[in-house]
Parts: structure tokens; C-alpha cells; sequence
């Protein structure tokens, strides 16, 4: 089993769509949890971390599910700007050693 | 809104030549990593670096794999002998420690190795 599993879309969505991405991780030692980012060719760009109360950024809302081991990712009205790949991150261990899913690829169309 | 840098931003490389790829990490952040991406697929972990010393490595960094703090605000890793697979990008992260952070990448190195 992957450690941190997305699905790969592309998700192709019209302006001012509400689309969500889901990720599942293996590792119930997993402490903390994180989505990114991702434009073609460019690093990883923290869009907002996961806590277990869910929390709301703007247009954006995540939700973490420790006993189903499940991280969600909300976006509202989707923007032309918001077409990338969507990073499901999870930290392992005391040296917050990132792992990353492959990542799901949102195409926001006018 | 401090950030972490890379340098260079692309290296072309002949297999078999070492290469050296530098970062300079938020300045007071404690903690350091290399990751890379091969084109098409997902980031992947090298190397975390606490203190003066690696604290973790993948089994892609072998022994053909060093990171180096050489003073207070460089962090650099070598590949000693390249291979054609080492072609990727390679981004360097770093963390100040603070629980639950995230950690802030550097836009990469682009790695080609003819």
C-alpha cells in the first residue's frame, strides 16, 4: 500500500465550481498533516495544513479523519488560478520527514 | 516573507562528474532536507540534516550522496559520480522546528545529466 494515496484526476471543472480531493495515508504514527501546492515545473507551495478540528482558509477547507486515516481538501468557487496539482503531504517522525502523495491535477476552465 | 534559495537553478552535468547543488535556508530555521522530483512523478525525501548532522536518509541517498553546512547560511549536496537517473529536480526545504510546522522549499535545482 502507497503511503499517501491520491487520486490523479485530472479533475476538470468550470469557474466557480465547488470540487474536493481526498488522500489516505498508511502510517497511523503520521503527526501532521499538510496540503500543497504544486505548478507545472515549480516547488511546493504550502496551501494550508490539516488539523484534526478541520480548519478554513478563505475558499479553501480541510478536514482530517485520524481513525479512517483520510484527508480532505474543499475548494469553493474555484478560480482560473487555482489550475495545479494538489499535494497530499503527511509528516512522519520527530525529524518531520515529509511524504507526498503523487498529487491531483485540478483544471479550473472558463 | 523570508524564503529559501537555490542555486543554480539548472545544471547540465555529463554522467560520471560530481556536481554540488546549494541552498541558503531561512536563517533561523534548525532543520534541513533534500528532496527530488523525477520528471512525472511524485517529490521524494533524501535527507533531513539537524545539528551538524544527517538525521535521516532515504535509500536513494547512497553513498554517492553527501550534504555539507560549510558556515552559518549554505547547504549543499553532492552527487559524487552522476548517473542518468539522477536527472530530476531537486529542492531543498528547510524547518525551524516549531511543532507541526510546515516545511518552506527553495524552487530547485533542475539536474540534467547527459
Amino acid at each position: 500500500r502507497k503511503e499517501v494515496e491520491q487520486d490523479p484526476g485530472p479533475f476538470n471543472v468550470p469557474e466557480g465550481a465547488t470540487v474536493a480531493f481526498n488522500c489516505t495515508y498508511s502510517n497511523s504514527a503520521s503527526q501532521s498533516f499538510f496540503w500543497y501546492r504544486q505548478d507545472c515545473r515549480k516547488e511546493p507551495k504550502l496551501l494550508m495544513s490539516v488539523y484534526s478540528s478541520g480548519n478554513e482558509d478563505g475558499r479553501f477547507t480541510a478536514q482530517l479523519n485520524r481513525a479512517s486515516q483520510y484527508i480532505s481538501l474543499l475548494i469553493r468557487d474555484s478560480k482560473l488560478s487555482d489550475s495545479a496539482t494538489y499535494l497530499c503531504v503527511v509528516n512522519i517522525g520527530g525529524g518531520n520527514k515529509l511524504v507526498f502523495g503523487a498529487g491531483t491535477i485540478l483544471r479550473v476552465k472558463s | 516573507e523570508p524564503e529559501v534559495t537555490q542555486t543554480p537553478s539548472h545544471q547540465v552535468t555529463q554522467m560520471g562528474q560530481e556536481v554540488i547543488l546549494r541552498c541558503v535556508p531561512i536563517s533561523n530555521h534548525l532543520y534541513f532536507y533534500w528532496y527530488r522530483q523525477i520528471l512525472g512523478q511524485k517529490v521524494e525525501f533524501l535527507v533531513s540534516f539537524y545539528n551538524n548532522e544527517i538525521s535521516e536518509k532515504s535509500e536513494i541517498f547512497d553513498d554517492q550522496f553527501s550534504v555539507e553546512r560549510p558556515d552559518g547560511s549554505n547547504f549543499t549536496l553532492k552527487i559524487r559520480s552522476t548517473k542518468l537517473e539522477d536527472s530530476a529536480m531537486y529542492f531543498c526545504a528547510s524547518w525551524d522546528g516549531g511543532s507541526a510546522g510546515p516545511q518552506h522549499f527553495g524552487d530547485g535545482t533542475r539536474l540534467s545529466i547527459l
